[in-house]
């Protein structure tokens, strides 16, 4: 099974700052997603991210708002643009498994914007 | 994707079995019944899924209706550290990101 390890674990922002989550797996993986799950809701889709070609973001969620690296197989990165308190969240990275039907998750970042 | 529909929440004693239902019934030939649980504070963990056969593991059991329209997950011996919220979630392979519904949040007592 993968090891999925987030930074920072959590964090507390004021409104119009920017903050990036890094994702770091330990094993070689092709595909990546992020997700986002707002307080007391499930979690929901915000893109996936392949390495070597650009992210596909899903709908309500923009390029600009969620910028997206994947250098490598290994380590992708979102980050929150201009943040609101409506961006208060945690949000996750998972993996797609080798085992079909598999996905890991991090343990996600918690995010608290002022 | 297929929907699926779950219960809000359910209570289990600890040692009992906990059966944890859901109808999925538009879900195609090529689909897959996943479940998956999210423990508080944690990222949502794989525990189970199956096509068209009863399946099981370490963790759980998984009774796919013979039409596929409903599927239960079975926690044999529940502990309190089974208490969490579990997915039931239709998808066609891993290739794809995953629909998280609301999901059914078990409650387990001593």
């Amino acid at each position: 099974s993968a090891v999925i390890s987030q930074k920072p674990s959590r964090d507390i922002c004021q409104r119009g700052t920017s903050l990036t989550i890094q994702c770091q797996v330990d094993s070689q993986v092709t595909m990546m997603f992020w997700y986002r799950q707002q307080p007391g809701q499930s979690l929901t889709l915000i893109a996936t991210a392949n390495q070597g070609s650009e992210a596909t973001y899903e709908s309500g969620f923009v390029i600009d708002k969620f910028p997206i690296s994947r250098p490598n197989l290994t380590f992708s990165t979102l980050t929150v643009s201009n943040m609101s308190p409506e961006d208060s969240s945690i949000y996750l990275c998972s993996v797609a498994g080798t085992r079909k039907g598999t996905q890991y998750f991090g343990p996600g970042t918690r995010l608290l914007v002022l | 994707d297929a929907k699926t529909t779950q219960p809000t929440s359910m209570d289990c004693a600890e040692g009992r079995a906990a059966n944890l239902p859901c109808n999925h019934s538009t879900i195609s030939g090529n689909e897959y019944v996943y479940w998956y649980r999210q423990i508080h504070s944690q990222g949502p963990q794989y525990i189970i899924h199956g096509l068209k056969n009863n399946e099981t593991n370490e963790m759980a059991s998984l009774i796919i209706t013979e039409d596929r329209k409903s599927s239960t997950l079975i926690l044999p011996h529940a502990t309190l550290r089974d208490t969490a919220v579990y997915y039931c979630i239709v998808n066609l392979d891993s290739g794809y990101a995953l629909n998280f519904g609301k999901g059914t949040s078990l409650l387990v007592t001593p």
